[in-house]
């Protein structure tokens, strides 16, 4: 399985957007980039997911790198409810998800 | 949106008991669910791929009699852990494709149950 590489902790002020990058160098052209999010004591929550175009929903942005092998989840305005682990995950359509560390966001007042 | 219902979200047993956890997709259908196990401070592990009508897929280490698992309907996989030890003790989640199977869906997760033995 591909694998992908996140930060393990990031910080953010309130309001402020966030970015956070994800290395994914051994991505294959048929696997999908998907993001989760997962607050203490829950089920990991769907973000956003993506193929090679950039992706937009009401939680987040997804772009993607010219030659896939990064890529970047936007937060435009990070609120207190956006403290989290945020996971990466390539799913290569065998459809298992397979879970790296994560980046653990904290967002300051 | 899909919903993936979990039950129980919290459970205590014995040791030496078995305990059941239900996944059920409440909105959609799912062929396929999978389940997971997370330790405190860890990252999701893989435990096994769940298919309807047939039989679990596990990922290497994980003990098939151990963690049984049954997805008997669409809508409902079931895990069954048996003969429950205190390291059994963990935070189970499932997950399913939904609401739809396509690849321009993403997976949908269960709260979460977190199981405690004594």
């Amino acid at each position: 399985d591909a694998k992908t590489t996140q930060p393990n902790s990031m910080e953010s002020n309130e309001e402020e957007p966030v970015h956070l990058p994800c290395n994914h160098s051994t991505i294959s052209g048929t696997d999908y980039i998907h993001w989760y999010r997962q607050l203490p004591s829950q089920g990991p929550e769907y973000v956003i997911h993506g193929l090679t175009s950039n992706v937009n929903n009401r939680m987040a942005s997804l772009a993607i790198a010219e030659d896939r092998k990064s890529s970047t989840l936007i937060l435009h305005r990070a609120t207190l409810r956006d403290a989290a682990v945020y996971y990466c995950i390539l799913d290569n359509q065998g459809g298992k998800l397979i879970f790296g560390q994560g980046t653990e966001l904290s967002v300051k007042p | 949106g899909a919903v993936v219902s979990q039950h129980p979200s919290w459970v205590i047993c014995k040791s030496g008991t078995s305990v059941k956890i239900e996944c059920r997709s409440l909105d959609f259908q799912a062929t396929t669910m999978f389940w997971y196990r997370q330790f405190p401070k860890q990252s999701l592990m893989l435990m096994a791929t769940s298919n309807e009508g047939s039989k679990a897929t596990y990922e290497q280490g994980v003990e098939k009699d151990k963690f049984l698992i049954n997805h008997a309907s669409l809508t409902l996989s079931t895990l069954t852990v048996t003969s429950a030890h205190p390291e059994d003790s963990s935070f189970y989640i499932c997950s399913a494709r939904g609401p739809g199977q396509g690849l321009n869906y993403g997976y949908t997760f269960g709260s979460g149950t977190r199981l405690t033995v004594v």
